[in-house]
């Protein structure tokens, strides 16, 4: 693994389905944060953790919740997905939570929810 | 609220020079990153600025204007291989970015 690795990278999904999406990082960095990013919008936030045992919710956090065990991995999951939360979303991790490192992105898992 | 406008799309020819504008209005600024994202690929850094002026990198240069709530990406030596959405994102005051939706740059041979 270098980087950054989401799975899946692609998906169809029946309504009402639950849903993990996985994303593990292998340089150590103590924040991560779950996108989305829907055409014509800017990225928006669903949840972040500056470190493990620690979460947060983001912009768009509603549908979606986040753990994050250890430093590595941080799934998030669809409880019960919906047509709206169809979207590309992307993983991302910096080395801290409050500087101003640059963010490592994942390369992206298209959701689509019938 | 906190906005970040940046164009939609731009055209430029291959081997000339485009400016891509970005403005602002946050709550708060910890600095401002640009990012290149290819289409159906993973946005990469690019640039940051927390200080006025100008900061180059190769062919690539960024500037802010703080007072303004402005900043531009210029490409120089535009090259097919920069054919992509060019991202701005400000950092506010909770050190949370705010992303623009980011504008497509389609260079023409």
């Amino acid at each position: 693994i270098a980087g950054i690795t989401q799975a899946p990278t692609s998906q169809i999904l029946a309504a009402g389905r639950r849903m993990t999406l996985r994303c593990t990082q292998d340089m150590r960095h103590n924040a991560m944060y779950w996108y989305r990013q829907d055409l014509g919008l800017g990225l928006r936030l669903i949840h972040y953790s500056n470190t493990a045992g620690t979460t947060g919710k983001g912009e768009v956090p509603d549908g979606y919740s986040v753990s994050r065990a250890n430093t590595d991995d941080f799934p998030l999951t669809l409880a019960s997905a919906v047509p709206s939360q169809t979207s590309v979303y992307f993983c991302a991790s910096s080395d801290s939570g409050t500087n101003t490192g640059e963010l490592f992105f994942g390369e992206g898992s298209r959701l689509t929810v019938l | 609220g906190q906005n970040i406008d940046q164009p939609t799309e731009m055209t430029a020819t291959e081997g000339a020079i485009v400016q891509i504008n970005c403005t602002y209005q946050t709550s708060g600024f910890n600095g401002l990153f640009w990012y290149q994202q290819h289409a159906g690929e993973a946005p990469t850094f690019l640039s940051y600025n927390v200080l006025d002026g100008l900061e180059e990198k190769g062919r690539f240069s960024s500037f802010l204007s703080r007072s303004k709530g402005y900043s531009y990406l210029l490409l120089k030596e535009l090259q097919m291989k920069d054919s992509a959405s060019y991202l701005c994102a400000v950092m506010d005051s909770n050190y949370q970015l705010i992303w623009g939706a980011g504008t497509k740059l389609i260079i023409k041979p």
